[in-house]
Parts: C-alpha cells; sequence; structure tokens
C-alpha cells in the first residue's frame, strides 16, 4: 500500500530561523515521482518540486532546499533564513504505478513564521 | 494569462439541492482533476479526465458527477447524494495524464450546505 506521513502537524518557528518539514513514503514500486506543494491562506495550491526516484541528488532553489533518501524513504522540505511569506500548509505527495499514478497525498505540515 | 480558474469562489446550498462547480483552463493541458480537502486533512482525488469525453472516478466519487465536452472546461456536480458536501473543492490540470507531470491547481470554491 502506498502512504505519505506527515507527521509534524504545525510548525510555528520566529522569521529568520531555519525549518525542516519532514516527509515519509511507502510504495513498494521502484519508478515512483515525489512531490511538494504549498498552500497558502488564499487556499491555491502551488507547484514547489518533483524528484524522480532514481534521481537522489538534493535540490536548492534559492532559500528552499529538498533532501531526497531512498534508504529512509523520506524527502524532507528545508527552508532557510524563514520568511512571514513562507507561511502556508505544505503538502507532500507521492505518484506510482500502484495508486495508477494518482497522486497520494500527505495530510500536511501548516507552518507558521512569527516575525 | 494562463492558468486556471473556478467558479464561483464561495458558494452556499440548502440541503437536497445539486449544485455545479465551474473549472476552466487555458493551458492547453489533456488531463483535468478535481479534488476535495477538508480541514486539516490532504486532498482526496473525486474525478479525473485525460481527455475530452472520458472520465474516471477517483477515491470518493459518490455524490458528484462531471463532464468533459470540451478539453478547457470540466465542471463538477455536487449532487444530493452526497451526505457531507460541505468542504473545498480544488480543481487541477496536468499536460498529460497522472504520473510524472506536476498539476497545476485552480484557487478553489468553498461549499457549505446550509
Amino acid at each position: 500500500a502506498q502512504k505519505v506521513t506527515q507527521a509534524q502537524t504545525e510548525i510555528s518557528v520566529v522569521e529568520k530561523e531555519d525549518v525542516t518539514l519532514d516527509c515519509v513514503y511507502e510504495t513498494r514500486d521502484t519508478t515512483y515521482y515525489l512531490f511538494w506543494y504549498k498552500q497558502p491562506p488564499s487556499g491555491e495550491l502551488v507547484f514547489l518540486i518533483r524528484r524522480n526516484s532514481f534521481d537522489e541528488q538534493n535540490e536548492i532553489s534559492g532559500r528552499y532546499s529538498w533532501n531526497f533518501q531512498k534508504s529512509t524513504s523520506s524527502f524532507n522540505f528545508t527552508i532557510t533564513a524563514s520568511q512571514v511569506v513562507d507561511s502556508a500548509v505544505y503538502f507532500c505527495a507521492l505518484s506510482s504505478w500502484d495508486s495508477n499514478y494518482q497522486l497520494i497525498w500527505g495530510a500536511g505540515t501548516k507552518l507558521i513564521i512569527k516575525p | 494569462d494562463g492558468g486556471i480558474t473556478q467558479s464561483p469562489k464561495y458558494l452556499f446550498r440548502k440541503e437536497g439541492q445539486n449544485v455545479t462547480l465551474s473549472c476552466e483552463q487555458n493551458l492547453n493541458h489533456d488531463a483535468m482533476y478535481w479534488y476535495r480537502q477538508d480541514p486539516g486533512q490532504g486532498l482526496r482525488l473525486i474525478y479525473y479526465s485525460q481527455i475530452v469525453n472520458d472520465f474516471q472516478k477517483g477515491d470518493i466519487a459518490e455524490g458528484y458527477s462531471v463532464s468533459r465536452e470540451k478539453k478547457e472546461s470540466f465542471p463538477l456536480t455536487v449532487t444530493s447524494a452526497q451526505k457531507n458536501p460541505t468542504a473545498f473543492y480544488l480543481c487541477a490540470s496536468s499536460i498529460k495524464g497522472p504520473g510524472y507531470n506536476e498539476q497545476f491547481f485552480g484557487p478553489g470554491t468553498r461549499l457549505t450546505v446550509l
């Protein structure tokens, strides 16, 4: 069975702190795709990153970075020097043959950045 | 600008009434999706469509219906058979069907049953 677990329901940090959002996934497939989306208070989900299972390179985009570790089935997301505008709900999702390539979503982590 | 539009933003419905949520995209994407989001939960797939005049049920299709008569449009009808329809509804699209392609989302419609 496929599953995505985001164990942190809510995280609150002070602006400029670094913060890591955890994502642990389960799948039997060897080929799969992992995604992160951001949902600001307005409600619209914004795509952040896609990673396929054969590419374990970490990725950095500005203040955002992602750590993909197949050995621990994790795809964690770090925001460096957080800003108030980073406040949102962040979702991790998984897609593979076992789910007919539909997205399996985690429950989301609500991130609150305090000024 | 290219994107996905959903209307209305807020919708109120009396029990027993059907209501249709609009979703339009001008991204020339083949695939479109409807999700339901309840507070504190992830998204759940209601229906999706990979081509015009074809669509498949998702995990929670009961009480919902869709049509895909045009590539740009994928309206969702919440019928009176849906027992707990109050939720936030999100429409999405992707270049091709599910899988590698990321999905792009509309702003959502918040439905409240009175």
